[in-house]
């Protein structure tokens, strides 16, 4: 089953405009990773946020994280027409057994209009 | 340096035949993983090999199953297909295993398609 949750599911802009997504999850973490995916191909990975951090920034890119409501939020800011892709949170459970497995969620489909 | 190289790129099957996808890791990663992603939706975690040792299974069935080799390159071997089995079938790899641990990197992914 999945874990987290994206909000949006879709997503459309201009170019230009900030993009914020949403994801919530269900369980304690450790870490949460955003994703994004071009088209059904790989996943390339944008950010890793740890449990004890609050915000994180990677060029045009913040991500925070709220571990007492479970959620964390993607913000793109000065959106480009190359963004247009899905973006999926993904997250590692804590207390699960020792494995790197990740939980995603069903992912935001973003479109970035010229 | 190379990221994560899987293959074949695409794979067409018949229900009831074998299919093995092949990855390999990024150089000095030890660990891989593997994801099922279908259509319209996240990927679902399969297997995690650390070490040529299985680290974690998800929920499949026992038609699917994996390999790590000496070199931590992997194999997915998927028996008696199903249609169902039709999807983007994606390697990742770490530096380590274990929870709250390194990012994974994604290869391209091996789209299967079961007629």
């Amino acid at each position: 089953s999945q874990q987290g949750e994206e909000d949006p599911q879709a997503l459309s802009i201009q170019e230009g405009e900030n993009a914020t997504m949403n994801c919530s999850y269900k369980t304690s973490i450790n870490n949460l990773q955003w994703y994004r995916q071009n088209s059904g191909r790989g996943l390339v990975h944008l950010i890793l946020i740890r449990s004890n951090e609050r915000e994180k920034h990677s060029g045009r890119l913040r991500v925070t994280l709220d571990t007492s409501k479970k959620s964390s939020s993607l913000l793109i800011t000065a959106s480009r027409a190359a963004d247009t892709a899905s973006y999926f949170c993904a997250t590692d459970a804590r207390g699960s057994s020792n494995t790197g497995k990740l939980i995603f969620g069903q992912g935001t489909t973003l479109q970035v209009k010229p | 340096d190379a990221g994560v190289t899987q293959s074949p790129t695409h794979l067409i099957k018949t229900r009831g035949q074998h299919v093995t996808l092949r990855c390999s890791p990024i150089s000095g990663h030890k660990s891989v993983s593997w994801y099922q992603q279908v259509l319209g939706q996240g990927p679902q975690f399969i297997f995690q090999y650390y070490e040529k040792e299985e680290r974690g299974r998800g929920n499949f069935p026992d038609r699917f199953s994996a390999r790590q080799f000496p070199n931590y390159s992997s194999e997915l071997n998927v028996n008696a297909l199903l249609l169902g089995d039709s999807a983007l079938y994606l390697c990742a790899s770490s530096s380590v295993a274990g929870v709250g641990q390194e990012t994974q990197y994604f290869g391209p992914g091996t789209r299967l398609l079961v007629l």
